[in-house]
């Protein structure tokens, strides 16, 4: 049982460029997120998704944008890379229906913007 | 505004000894959740205890227990008998829901705990 898988793990991108932080789940949870953590600080909540098709901005949503075609993947995009958004982006899911279920994590992707 | 306060950004405890760390939350919701987690140096996120808002009782899992105090909004791990392994950050963090929008998790700024031989 994999949980909760991101790619990369590292990745150093040039300003303005733009990528896609992959992020899948086999437990068939229905509720995802992405989060942003920044040196010594606590997690962001950048989108999250209750569903394929169903997506809501959270904290820090400007310069991301997200998609939920399937229940297993939520990649995250980011257009337009600026050095404010380097950081360690963590990738969640939980089973959406019981609250007391806590988030898987993935183990993070690292990224530099330079 | 912060909706998860962590007051204390680094603490020390004797080893064997017991830790509190401080969380309050500020919400409007009736029904939310409150969950602790670890994060190891390593940076993997570990989940260790959860309270939901109309749990009577205060949850315990192992030498993880938590000080529910609902009227101050407050939601305070404590750690008995601190290993070494017990050095990390810790996040405390809220389920809520509101009327306009989904269930969502956020969370506070951490503590940083460090056990000292």
């Amino acid at each position: 049982n994999a949980g909760v898988t991101q790619t990369p793990k590292f990745h150093i991108l040039k300003i303005g460029q733009s990528m896609t932080l992959q992020c899948t789940q086999d437990m068939n949870h229905n509720y995802m997120y992405w989060y942003r953590q920044d040196p010594g600080m606590g997690l962001k909540l950048i989108y999250y998704s209750v569903g394929a098709g169903i997506t809501d901005k959270g904290e820090v949503p400007n310069g991301y944008n997200v998609s939920r075609s399937t229940t297993e993947d939520f990649p995250l995009r980011l257009e337009l890379a600026a050095p404010s958004q380097t950081s360690v982006y963590f990738c969640a899911s939980s089973l959406g229906t019981v609250r007391s279920q806590p988030q898987h994590f993935g183990d993070g992707t690292r990224l530099s913007i330079l | 505004a912060q909706k998860i306060t962590q007051t204390q950004p680094g603490m020390f405890v004797q080893e064997k000894e017991a830790v509190t760390l401080d969380c309050t939350y500020d919400t409007s919701d009736q029904s939310y959740g409150l969950f602790w987690y670890k994060q190891p140096s390593s940076g993997e996120m570990i989940f260790l205890i959860y309270q939901g808002s109309y749990d009577e009782q205060n949850a315990t899992e192992g030498r993880y227990s938590l000080n529910f105090q609902k009227a101050r909004k407050s939601a305070n791990l404590v750690i008995s008998a601190s290993q070494l392994g017990d050095s990390a950050m810790y996040f405390c963090a809220m389920r809520e829901g509101r009327e306009t929008s989904y269930d969502k998790v956020i969370f506070g700024p951490g503590t940083s705990l460090s056990v000292i031989p």
